[in-house]
């Protein structure tokens, strides 16, 4: 089946630095990525969603400077975390859409663990 | 907006039953489809069922079934037969999976 490959899994950074997240679709392009943020114990907030070769679509109260998102080819989306701070350590994940049983569904990256130190 | 809510923030199965986790979702879209999500503490979200607003009948999957009732617009999947391996967190969400619910922790018992 499809499968999004997302990197790093795992990741500590110090404040102040920026840290770049990313999601390869494998086997099929995405032409749309989902990105999300999950605090522990708690739902995925839709933070914005990328598009192959247009800007991306932030959410309300998404900070678009703080976190940079690139969708440059049908397989790549990246989410850069800029200037990091302790409150961003977060869970993220991406997704993109119709790529489950049937079309149904959105396959999604197995997360990467952000740590801000 | 949607809204999705799932009001049990966490349960428990013993080993071999069935059990079912609620949710309830507000839309104003005529057609939508619902689907349920599996998140095992390694933290990726396996797709697990979809069901369409439009569907005569209840979706299954293997274990996993879909009680689906249109009028009091509530989508509560039922796992049969539970296993260890299900134990993890299961989130509703609706269409374009902008909404997802708060979740229920399930945790099978031996």
């Amino acid at each position: 089946g499809a499968v999004v490959s997302q990197h790093p899994s795992r990741v500590i950074c110090k404040s102040g630095t920026s840290v770049k997240i990313e999601c390869r679709s494998l086997d099929f392009q995405a032409t749309t990525m989902f990105w999300y943020r999950q605090f522990p114990k708690q739902s995925l907030m839709l933070m914005a969603t990328s598009n192959e070769g247009s800007k991306a679509t932030y959410e309300q109260g998404v900070e678009k400077d703080k976190f940079l998102i690139n969708h440059a080819s049908l397989t790549l989306s990246t989410l850069t975390v800029t200037s990091a701070h302790p409150e961003d350590s977060s869970f993220y994940i991406c997704s993109a859409p119709g790529q489950g049983l049937y079309g149904y569904g959105y396959t999604f990256g197995s997360g990467t663990r952000l740590t801000v130190v | 907006a949607q809204k999705i809510t799932q009001t049990q923030p966490g349960m428990f199965v013993q080993e071999k039953e069935a059990v079912t986790l609620d949710c309830t979702y507000d839309t104003s879209d005529p057609s939508y489809g619902l689907f349920w999500y599996k998140q095992p503490s390694s933290g990726e979200m396996i797709f697990l069922i979809y069901q369409g607003s439009y569907d005569q009948q209840n979706a299954t999957e293997g274990r996993y079934s879909l009680n689906f009732q249109k009028a009091r617009k509530s989508a509560n999947l039922v796992i049969s037969a539970s296993q260890l391996g299900d134990s993890a967190m299961y989130f509703c969400s609706t269409g374009n999976q902008f909404y997802f619910g708060t979740g229920t922790s399930l945790t099978v018992i031996p």
